[in-house]
């Protein structure tokens, strides 16, 4: 099976700075990563789908990249709204989660 | 407007069992795969079964193989999942999610719209 490993598991931050978020894949897994921000007692919501590809409603500052094994997602200019959980996925595994917290 | 909602969720004892229901709206629900997804307290997400639009297609995953049911019924924009023989390490918030469409190697693809997640507690 192809393992996920997502880092760091928590991250503090400011408002106004940029983060990046990274999954690892044990095998190569091509683009098929996506992203998700969850907030406490709620439903995750889909950011990103195939590595790159912003969804439908995902502000502009949310973006994902990578191929292969390596992939990032990276939120620039930090919103007060962006304080979350965030998972990555590959088929049917998800990563162990990062907490963005305010620094 | 895509919608979601789970229901069917409550206490139940080690060796259980729980039936939990997902009614959808807003789009033609025989064309998109579901799923559902739990999350124990505190813990990250973890996809539990999948069935495709058509059910030629089920998935479990292997914590609930032999255990839990997966099943819809399109006519009616349902989707169930039957868990027997319940155990601890089950508790969470079940979540039912739409598959968007984009189906990898493995027949897997991210999930687009989720419902608000229905609570299963198995304790004595």
């Amino acid at each position: 099976d192809i393992q996920i490993t997502q880092s760091p598991s928590t991250l503090s931050a400011l408002v106004g700075d940029t983060i990046t978020i990274t999954c690892r894949a044990s095998q190569t897994i091509s683009s098929w990563l996506a992203w998700y921000q969850q907030k406490p007692g709620k439903a995750p919501k889909l950011l990103i789908y195939k590595a790159s590809n912003l969804e439908t409603g995902v502000p502009s500052r949310f973006s994902g990249s990578g191929s292969g094994t390596e992939f990032t997602l990276t939120i620039s200019s930090l919103q007060p709204d962006d304080f979350a959980t965030y998972y990555c996925q590959f088929s049917r595994t998800f990563g162990q989660g990062t907490k963005v917290e305010i620094k | 407007e895509v919608q979601v909602v789970e229901s069917g969720g409550g206490l139940v004892k080690p060796g259980g069992s729980l039936r939990l229901s997902c009614v959808a709206s807003g789009f033609t629900f025989s064309n998109f795969g579901m799923s559902w997804v739990r999350q124990a307290p505190g813990k990250a997400l973890e996809w539990v079964s999948s069935i495709s639009g058509s059910t030629t297609y089920i998935y479990y995953a292997d914590s609930v193989e032999g255990r839990f049911t997966i099943s819809r019924d399109n006519a009616k924009n349902s989707l169930s999942l039957q868990m027997n023989s319940l155990r601890a390490g089950d508790t969470g918030l079940y979540f039912c999610a739409r598959d968007k469409g984009y189906y990898d190697t493995t027949g897997s693809s991210p999930f687009d719209h989720w419902g608000p997640g229905t609570l299963v507690t198995v304790s004595s």
